[in-house]
């Protein structure tokens, strides 16, 4: 019940395309979905983020789309760049017994943008 | 304003051995918690610390244990390591507790158990 499901394991994209990935959850404790991207040799960094009460959140070329009666969430990565290609992770928080602000991750997307 | 470091950078280790992984929270933090990475995955949250105290572990074995210091610097400690204890060691500080106070990673810890 913890888990958050995400897809594809790996994405290859033309330089200028869109990318997409997605994810899914089943707790509907969780009221916090961060997306992290990770870089080789890098601990993972914040790209993202958006609460339940909003469908969509825009930070440059990134959007985060929202669909809370569907517990689906999804990162687009527009105008896709070399410079995007690494690996990126959704991940859930909640207010749970303990713990805080821990994060519960996806097992993470494998990014190339091709030139 | 330095970001999160851990040390060693890198560990190699015998099954049944014991480690300590250290990690330095960014300025003014007071909250750190430890992920275990396993190759491929995601990170998987252990246990986290806030003002020097456990404030909630996920599903891993007593056999990891971890302690926060006055600084808010952080220890993890695996006992009789495992083969399936091979995994990037990853310590994320924050500000708080709150889902909105933003977790800072460091680049991790890089444990081989033959």
């Amino acid at each position: 019940q913890q888990q958050v499901k995400q897809s594809p394991q790996s994405l290859i994209v033309q330089k200028g395309g869109i990318s997409i990935i997605n994810c899914a959850y089943e707790n509907t404790a969780f009221d916090y979905f961060p997306w992290y991207q990770q870089f080789p040799g890098k601990g993972p960094a914040l790209l993202i983020a958006i609460r339940p009460d909003v469908s969509e959140k825009k930070e440059g070329r990134f959007t985060i789309s929202f669909n809370k009666s569907a517990k689906q969430f999804s990162l687009h990565i527009m105008d896709s760049q070399p410079g995007d290609s690494a690996t990126y992770f959704c991940a859930a928080s909640g207010d749970f017994r303990g713990g805080g602000n821990k994060l519960t991750f996806g097992t993470g997307t494998q990014l190339k943008v091709e030139l | 304003e330095t970001g999160v470091t851990q040390s060693p950078t890198h560990l190699i280790k015998t099954r049944g051995q014991q480690v300590t992984l250290r990690c330095s929270s960014q300025s003014g933090h007071n909250t750190v918690s430890w992920y275990q990475q396993a190759l491929g995955q995601g990170p998987q949250f252990i246990f986290q610390y806030y003002r020097e105290e456990e404030n909630g572990r996920g599903n891993f074995p007593p056999r990891f244990s971890g302690l926060q210091f006055p600084n808010y610097s952080s220890e993890l400690n695996v006992n009789a390591l495992e083969l399936d204890d091979s995994a990037l060691y990853l310590c994320a500080s924050s500000a708080g507790l709150a889902d909105y106070n933003e977790q800072f990673f460091g680049p991790g810890t890089r444990l081989t158990v033959l």
